[in-house]
């Protein structure tokens, strides 16, 4: 099974709304990431949090991480219609080279 | 820098057909990937090299080889085309395991008839 669960699966929202999307793991990781994919395309790198760290901010994206409870959570804050895609998390687990995905959220922000 | 390229973009094959799906990176990084995408499912991690030489099993590695000769190229070989292996895959590159982000490829759309 996936080491990474995103919740919600689909989430639809206005411009100017914020967006929080939720990434929960299964096992002990060294680095969690989120990346974003627009239809049919490769994935796009958003932002890395490493084990140690609770909170992360890049722009508009505050990432969040609770190791105690194998969770992560991304928000877009003042999403634009420019935001639609799909959000995945990705593991880096800890004592191999494997990242694993989850199945992402598909975010839709209407204008 | 081109960054991570794959080809071909699209492959019609018919069940029991061979092939190679090619990757390239230009950024010279110890670590590439292969991911498969379904839909519904994510990526799902095939299989992965450290290094020219060393290659390693993901998640879903049946049916398919990797070779690793140079820092620069992974190509994955599908050794006998199924239907279950109709899908959109993906290559990545990354300066190192667990090492800042990794790049991704334009991925290829596999069709198994």
């Amino acid at each position: 099974s996936q080491q990474g669960e995103e919740d919600p699966q689909a989430l639809s929202i206005q411009e100017g709304e914020n967006a929080t999307m939720n990434c929960s793991y299964k096992t002990s990781i060294n680095n969690l990431q989120w990346y974003r994919q627009n239809s049919g395309r490769g994935l796009v790198h958003l932002i890395l949090i490493r084990s140690n760290e609770r909170e992360k901010h890049s722009g508009r994206l505050r990432v969040t991480l609770d190791t105690s409870k194998k969770s992560s959570s991304l928000l877009i804050t003042a999403s634009r219609a420019a935001d639609t895609a799909s959000y995945f998390c990705a593991t880096d687990l800890t004592g191999g080279f494997k990242t694993i995905f989850g199945a992402g959220t598909r975010l839709f922000v209407k204008a | 820098n081109a960054g991570v390229t794959q080809t071909p973009k699209f492959q019609v094959l018919k069940t029991g057909q061979s092939m190679t799906l090619q990757c390239a990176q230009d950024m010279n990084h110890e670590y590439m990937s292969w991911y498969r995408q379904d839909p519904g499912m994510g990526l799902r991690l095939i299989h992965y090299s450290v290094g020219a030489g060393i290659t390693d099993q993901g998640e879903v590695p049946n049916g398919y080889n990797v070779s690793r000769s140079t820092t620069e190229d992974f190509p994955l070989r599908l050794l006998s085309a199924a239907p279950s292996q109709t899908s959109v895959y993906f290559c990545a590159s990354r300066n190192r395991a667990g090492l800042g982000e990794q790049y991704f490829g334009p991925g290829t759309r596999l069709t198994v008839t």
